[in-house]
């Protein structure tokens, strides 16, 4: 199947500062990325859909300003989370879809942001 | 607004019984997709149904999509233990996006 990364897989910050997270697709171009946030335990809700070139479509209760989603070029999409807080620390899990909207979406392998 | 709800939410089998999970859907889903997701893990796509009374195998998995495509079920026949994990079931809506709405997902346990 095909690959989608994400980097980085974990990371740590203080609370207040921003963190992006990056998400590609290795071998295929992405018209349509998803964002994840996945608390533990729980199932996987939808933060925000990217096409490539326009503007992300959050869910609602979504902040869009502190959840900046851009996804520049067809292989790529980043999450940038400005101002983190501790509850903010989750798992986020990016998927990238090819064509057509019946496609299978491929997920990367996750960053687990974490918050003090 | 659209959920997708699966139960059991968990399910402690031993070794060799069967397991099923089922998944509603509030809405008409245009297709469903499963997804299986080991402990620490991303989730990993199973299979997808699109037609209406859709039935497909993979070896000791059954997965079937309702007549009115507003559910889906997963049946594992004899389970082993490397079918430990959460399995979810993703619909997707039928406008705007194509979105998919993940359901909240069956933990599996299986004792040897």
């Amino acid at each position: 199947g095909a690959v989608v990364s994400q980097h980085p897989s974990w990371v740590i910050c203080k609370s207040g500062t921003s963190v992006k997270i990056e998400c590609r697709s290795l071998d295929f171009q992405a018209t349509t990325m998803f964002w994840y946030r996945q608390f533990p335990k729980q199932s996987l809700m939808l933060m925000a859909t990217s096409n490539e070139g326009s503007k992300a479509t959050y869910e609602q209760g979504v902040e869009k300003d502190k959840f900046l989603i851009n996804h520049a070029s067809l292989t790529l999409s980043t999450l940038t989370v400005t101002s983190a807080h501790p509850e903010d620390s989750s798992f986020y899990i990016c998927s990238a879809r090819q064509g057509s909207s019946y496609n299978e979406q491929f997920f990367g392998p996750g960053t687990r942001l974490t918050v003090l | 607004g659209q959920q997708v709800m699966q139960i059991p939410q968990y399910q402690h089998v031993q070794e060799g019984e069967d397991f099923t999970t089922y998944c509603n859907s509030s809405t008409t889903l245009s297709n469903i997709q499963w997804y299986k997701q080991r402990p620490g893990g991303h989730p990993v796509f199973l299979i997808q149904l699109v037609k209406s009374g859709e039935v497909k195998k993979q070896k000791r998995l059954t997965f079937q999509f309702g007549e009115a495509k507003k559910n889906s079920s997963l049946h594992i026949t004899a389970t082993q233990t490397t079918d430990v994990g959460t399995y979810f079931c993703a619909g997707q809506i039928t406008s705007g996006t194509y979105k998919y709405i993940f359901g909240t997902g069956t933990r599996l346990k299986v004792l040897a």
